[in-house]
C-alpha cells in the first residue's frame, strides 16, 4: 500500500506566474483535500474533491483551483501568484466523505514566490 | 466546528509522560475531538480521536472531561522523536466535507 505522494517537493516561482501542484492519493481513497500552511501557522483548508467533484472550499480566492482525475489523483492550480502564496502545500486523502478516522497527509510541496 | 485553545509550547523530559491540554468549551454534542501532530517539515499525522469516552491506542491516550469542555492527550513515555507540533481539532464525524480546522497547536519539545 503506497501512501500519499506529492510533486514537486520544492518549487520557486515569480509573482504573476502560474503553478500546478500534484498529489497521488493513497490506494483505495476517493477523497482528496488540499491545505496551505504558511510558516509558523497551522494548515488552512483550501478545498476538497470527492469523486472528481469539488465538495467544499475554504476562504481562498478563485485563482486557487483544482481537479481530481478518475484515478483520484489531484492537482492544485494557482494563478497570478502573489508573495503571500509562499507556503507549504499539503494534500490529504481519505476513504470517503463518511470516513472520519484519518486523513493521510503527503509530505507537501514547498512553494516560494519571489 | 468548535474552536480550540492550546498552550503554544510545552517541554517534557524523555521517558516521562507528556500531557497536552486542549480547551473546547463550545463543543457540540456530536463533535469529536481529534489529535494530529506534525513533525518538522512533514505532513500532519493522525494520532487519536474520541467523542466522550477515554480512548487509547498504540501512540497515545485521550482523556475527555465529563462535560466535554476539555481534553488531554497523553504520550505515556515521551521520546525525542515525539518532538512535534500537536493539534487538537473538534469536528462532526462523518459530515460531508472533511475540512480539518487546524489552529496553531502546541509545540512539544522532548529533552534528553
Amino acid at each position: 500500500e503506497t501512501g500519499v505522494t506529492q510533486s514537486p517537493t520544492h518549487l520557486i516561482k515569480t509573482r504573476g506566474q502560474q503553478v500546478t501542484l500534484r498529489c497521488s492519493s493513497q490506494s483505495g481513497h476517493n477523497t482528496v483535500s488540499w491545505y496551505q500552511q504558511a510558516l509558523g501557522q497551522g494548515p488552512q483548508f483550501i478545498f476538497q474533491y470527492y469523486r472528481e467533484e469539488e465538495n467544499g472550499r475554504g476562504n481562498f480566492p478563485p485563482r486557487f483551483s483544482g481537479l481530481q482525475f478518475p484515478n483520484y489523483s489531484s492537482e492544485l492550480n494557482v494563478n497570478a501568484l502573489e508573495l503571500d502564496d509562499s507556503a507549504l502545500y499539503l494534500c490529504a486523502s481519505s476513504g470517503g466523505l463518511d470516513s472520519y478516522n484519518e486523513q493521510f497527509f503527503g509530505p507537501g510541496t514547498r512553494l516560494t514566490v519571489l | 466546528d468548535a474552536k480550540t485553545t492550546q498552550p503554544p509550547s510545552m517541554d517534557c523530559a524523555e521517558g516521562r509522560a507528556a500531557n497536552l491540554p486542549c480547551n473546547h468549551s463550545t463543543i457540540s454534542g456530536n463533535e469529536y475531538v481529534y489529535w494530529y501532530r506534525q513533525i518538522h517539515s512533514q505532513g500532519p499525522q493522525y494520532i487519536i480521536h474520541g467523542l466522550k469516552n477515554n480512548e487509547t491506542n498504540e501512540m497515545a491516550s485521550l482523556i475527555i472531561t465529563e462535560d466535554r469542555k476539555s481534553s488531554t492527550l497523553i504520550l505515556p513515555h515521551a521520546t525525542l522523536r515525539d518532538t512535534a507540533v500537536y493539534y487538537c481539532i473538534v469536528r462532526v464525524a462523518g459530515n460531508s466535507g472533511y475540512a480539518l480546522n487546524f489552529g496553531k497547536g502546541t509545540s512539544l519539545l522532548v529533552t534528553p
